[in-house]
């Protein structure tokens, strides 16, 4: 059973535009919904994260938008560069009363950025 | 950020042998895990390293097969056992510091 769901697969954007990676979870004991950057070679590396209280959360040129009643959340990469062009993942864990902070990751996807 | 290095960063072992890949962490993590990470597949908990007692394992992931150890509050091993080709993947240290888990540059393990 996949407990986050992780979609596209893959994703090829302009230089410039709007990069939009969607997850959806199932068990509604998630807490913290981070993700992580993986570049070629190295390991992944925490981008942003939310926690289900708010709706959204913005971080320079990436933001996250959750909903909860869909359980549902999405990443945002507005004006997409070359240099953000990695492996996405989305994961899920809870955080909070008795937590064992252990992360459950979507598929993950590949996103190319084209000059 | 928490620092976590390991090592080796790359290997590349026989069939049948054994190989133990070392963590070391800052003194801000507090829990300590590994994940496994196949190629170009996402990233699965193998296990959560406790200090100074049997590491919490997950579904489908053995003692025998995954030791792990972890002496002190910075320092934890895994041994991949008994290598076989389905064995290569990249092995993940990762640690929790205040509410975040952060990552090893990772260990890459092929088996031939």
């Amino acid at each position: 059973q996949q407990q986050v769901k992780q979609s596209p697969q893959s994703l090829i954007v302009q230089k410039g535009g709007i990069s939009i990676i969607n997850c959806a979870y199932e068990n509604t004991a998630f807490d913290y919904f981070p993700w992580y950057q993986q570049f070629p070679g190295k390991g992944p590396a925490l981008l942003i994260a939310i926690r289900p209280d708010v709706s959204e959360k913005k971080e320079g040129r990436f933001t996250i938008s959750f909903n909860k009643s869909a359980k549902q959340f999405s990443l945002h990469i507005m004006d997409s560069q070359p240099g953000d062009s990695a492996t996405y993942f989305c994961a899920a864990s809870k955080n909070s009363g008795g937590s064992n902070y252990k992360l459950t990751f979507g598929k993950g996807t590949l996103l190319t950025v084209n000059p | 950020s928490a620092v976590i290095s390991q090592k080796p960063s790359r290997d590349i072992c026989q069939r049948g042998t054994s190989l133990t890949i070392q963590c070391q962490v800052d003194s801000q993590v507090t829990m300590m895990f590994w994940y496994r990470q196949q190629p170009g597949q996402s990233l699965t908990l193998i296990a959560t390293a406790n200090q100074g007692s049997e590491a919490t394992y997950e579904s489908g992931f053995v003692i025998d097969k995954f030791p792990i150890s972890r002496p002190n509050l910075t320092f934890s091993t895994l041994t991949v056992s008994n290598m076989s080709p389905e064995d290569s993947s990249i092995y993940l240290c990762s640690g929790l510091r205040g509410n975040t888990i952060y990552f090893g540059e990772g260990s890459w393990l092929t088996v031939v």
